[in-house]
């Protein structure tokens, strides 16, 4: 299996301009998540989703926008980038099954907005 | 609302010494526990989790970590640490919010450990 893909890996963007980062699982998990890692500040949760057709804003989404039409993908667009969209991105899905299951997160995409 | 406290941000130990990170939440409920690491360079990965039962949990690589519910922690152990546990540790906290699942992460301490 090859757990929770994420595409790009690093993107450089100009303001204003606009990028969907691509989130995939093949785990047929319900639950998906996006965070933001930025240095000393851990990770925020932007947008998650229980299941297809499903989503709901975390502590920061402002800036982003989340789609689930399928349980496999997860894809998170900026419309207009922002400097303040700087960050490391990470993907993550869990099972979400009552007993509550870790999340599995994908490798990141480095984004910088220049 | 809960929330994670992690109130080591930056750790410098030598190879053999014993490590101990704090992590303290706050939530009135239920709570899972979680450590995750993340090496340099790649995604967090599970170290050790909590659901329920005996409070010492034993995880991977020799790590350690306590529930005590009385003081609302969870503080991540090692008796003798290597170099390659050089990385960065997370607390997280996964209870129930709004009918869903909700994880709330610390904001990470980062482990140096010198040879």
């Amino acid at each position: 299996n090859a757990g929770v893909t994420q595409t790009p890996k690093f993107r450089i963007l100009k303001i204003g301009q606009s990028m969907t980062l691509q989130c995939t699982q093949d785990m047929n998990h319900n639950y998906m998540y996006w965070y933001r890692q930025d240095p000393g500040m851990g990770l925020k949760l932007i947008y998650y989703s229980v299941g297809a057709g499903i989503t709901d804003k975390g502590e920061v989404p402002n800036g982003y926008n989340v789609s689930r039409s399928t349980t496999e993908d997860f894809p998170l667009r900026l419309e207009l980038a922002a400097p303040s969209q700087t960050s490391v991105y990470f993907c993550a899905s869990t099972e979400g099954t009552v007993h509550m299951q870790p999340q599995h997160f994908g490798d990141g995409t480095r984004l910088s907005i220049l | 609302a809960q929330s994670v406290s992690q109130h080591n941000h930056h750790v410098i130990l030598s190879e053999a010494a014993s490590l101990e990170l704090g992590c303290n939440y706050s939530y009135g409920g239920t709570v899972n526990l979680f450590w995750y690491v993340q090496y340099p360079g790649q995604h967090l990965q599970l170290l050790l989790k909590y659901f329920s039962g005996d409070p010492l949990v034993k995880g991977i690589k020799g790590f350690e970590a306590e529930f005590i519910k009385s003081k609302f922690s969870f503080n991540l152990r090692k008796p003798s640490v290597q170099w390659s546990d050089t990385a960065e540790y997370f607390c997280a906290v996964n209870a129930p919010s709004g009918g869903y699942q909700k994880v709330t992460f610390g904001t990470g301490t980062k482990l140096q450990v010198i040879p």
